[in-house]
């Protein structure tokens, strides 16, 4: 079965410095990888995925994503965090055995000080 | 572009009453997923649809819930009889033929159940 688990309920951080979100995952076949933000009062928003190819995924907003199979990780990163960034990061899986299913983390809030 | 519409953003209900969400995707977007979104934890998948045809519906609580796409574009999702343990964020999400693992969300409609 397809689980995701991000560890971490709150990162604090402050502007300027680089911030990590982590995220491991468990599927079956190979993982379909996903990070998406949320805002207060607003739907979700891609960020990046993960499907084939090259370890390290660029997305919006100055977001990458590191897939590391070995650890069955996916950790979002920037290199300098912005207050506008402060948000709930959510982490997603589907695997590519033919389940339709993509299954989202709890969630990490991200908090960005001035 | 517009986005995908949901309505009504807000709704509260006594238990027991009956309660209905729609959802308009993404003009051409052949999949839609309806979310629940329970506070603190992550989206979980109450059902896809592939144009008007049901992909998964294996966490759809079926005694009452119901949803459907008749044309193949906008959905409704009802609850009926709600109970209090339904209240959450009810998110509708879209996504295309030939990027299926990239999901576009609603804003989502906030149910609460009294």
């Amino acid at each position: 079965a397809q689980s995701v688990a991000q560890p971490e309920d709150q990162v604090n951080v402050a502007e300027g410095n680089p911030l990590t979100v982590k995220c491991t995952y468990s599927v079956s076949g190979n993982p379909y990888l996903f990070w998406y933000v949320q805002y207060p009062n607003r739907g979700l928003q891609f960020l990046l995925k993960y499907i084939t190819g090259d370890n390290l995924v660029k997305g919006s907003y100055g977001f990458e994503a590191e897939f590391n199979k070995s650890q069955t990780s996916f950790h979002l990163k920037k290199p300098s965090a912005l207050v506008s960034d402060s948000a709930l990061y959510f982490c997603a899986v589907r695997d590519d055995t033919g389940g339709f299913k993509t299954i989202f983390g709890a969630g990490t809030r991200l908090f960005v000080k001035a | 572009e517009a986005g995908v519409a949901q309505s009504p953003r807000y709704k509260i209900i006594e238990k027991r009453q009956s309660v209905a969400f729609w959802c308009n995707p993404i003009s051409g977007h052949a999949t839609l997923y309806w979310y629940q979104q329970i506070l603190g934890q992550g989206p979980k998948l109450l059902i896809q649809f592939q144009n008007n045809g049901v992909v998964d519906d294996s966490q759809l609580p079926k005694d009452r819930f119901s949803a459907e796409r008749l044309k193949g574009v906008d959905s409704t999702l009802k609850i009926q009889p709600a109970k209090l343990e339904d209240s959450a964020v009810y998110l509708c999400a879209s996504s295309q033929t030939r990027d299926v693992l990239t999901q576009y969300f609603g804003p989502g409609t906030r149910l609460t159940v009294l």
